[in-house]
């Protein structure tokens, strides 16, 4: 089955600065890539996705990138600000199938 | 609009104990699901459900049953508590798969303690 792996665990940087997480993925049927933010006390939360036939997606400061030969994918954010603080998860899924499998998650420190 | 409610909030069990939490959506979505959340270990699927009247097991299914009588409702059993099920679990719901959007709309979970 699916596995999702993730880097790195934790992650702390200056406000203003950029933020990459990235994600590997091992089934190569995996088509669809979400990104879930979870703030401290909350429920996971979507921030952006990617399909597997586009390379890059962008919303504002977020942006993802997908290679899909090489199974990975990433999460960009620019000019971070305390409030990206918080805990970010990938997922990889195929459309086609019910179960979407996440990574371990990243807890994004966004230091003032 | 609601969304995805979690009943109850927090929840101390005995060893052996039984309990049952309960998901409600109300935004018509076919498919709902059931995740515990451990540090380190991210959000792993306990069981889900394709559509009234239907379940199937997840990653880690052993110990909880689950039903959804009710489209909008999936309610998840622990028949007999034990400590490894200490965690925080999420319900979750979505469109059916045939087309987009794939969202998962997450509720706020439930924190349970098994003593």
């Amino acid at each position: 089955g699916e596995n999702v792996e993730q880097h790195p665990s934790t992650l702390s940087v200056q406000e203003g600065d950029s933020a990459v997480i990235k994600c590997t993925y091992s089934d190569s049927a995996s088509n669809y890539f979400p990104w879930y933010k979870q703030e401290l006390g909350k429920g996971p939360q979507l921030i952006i996705d990617i399909r597997s036939n586009v390379g890059e997606k962008k919303d504002q400061r977020i942006a993802v990138t997908l290679n899909k030969t090489a199974k990975h994918f990433s999460l960009h954010i620019t000019e971070t600000q305390p409030e990206d603080s918080a805990v970010y998860f990938c997922a990889a899924l195929q459309t086609s199938y019910d179960k979407v499998i996440f990574g371990p998650g990243t807890s994004l420190s966004v230091i003032p | 609009n609601a969304g995805v409610t979690q009943t109850p909030k927090f929840r101390v069990l005995k060893t052996g104990q039984s309990m049952t939490l309960l998901c409600a959506q109300d935004m018509n979505h076919e498919y709902m699901y059931w995740y515990r959340q451990d540090p380190g270990m991210g959000l792993r699927l306990i069981h889900y459900s394709v559509g009234e009247g239907t379940t199937a097991k997840g990653e880690v299914p052993d110990g909880y049953n689950v039903s959804r009588l009710k489209k909008q409702n999936f309610l998840l059993g622990l028949e007999s508590a034990a400590p490894s099920q200490t965690s925080v679990y999420f319900c979750a719901s979505s469109y059916d798969r045939s087309t987009p959007p794939y969202e998962q709309y997450f509720g706020p979970g439930t924190r349970l303690t098994v003593t």
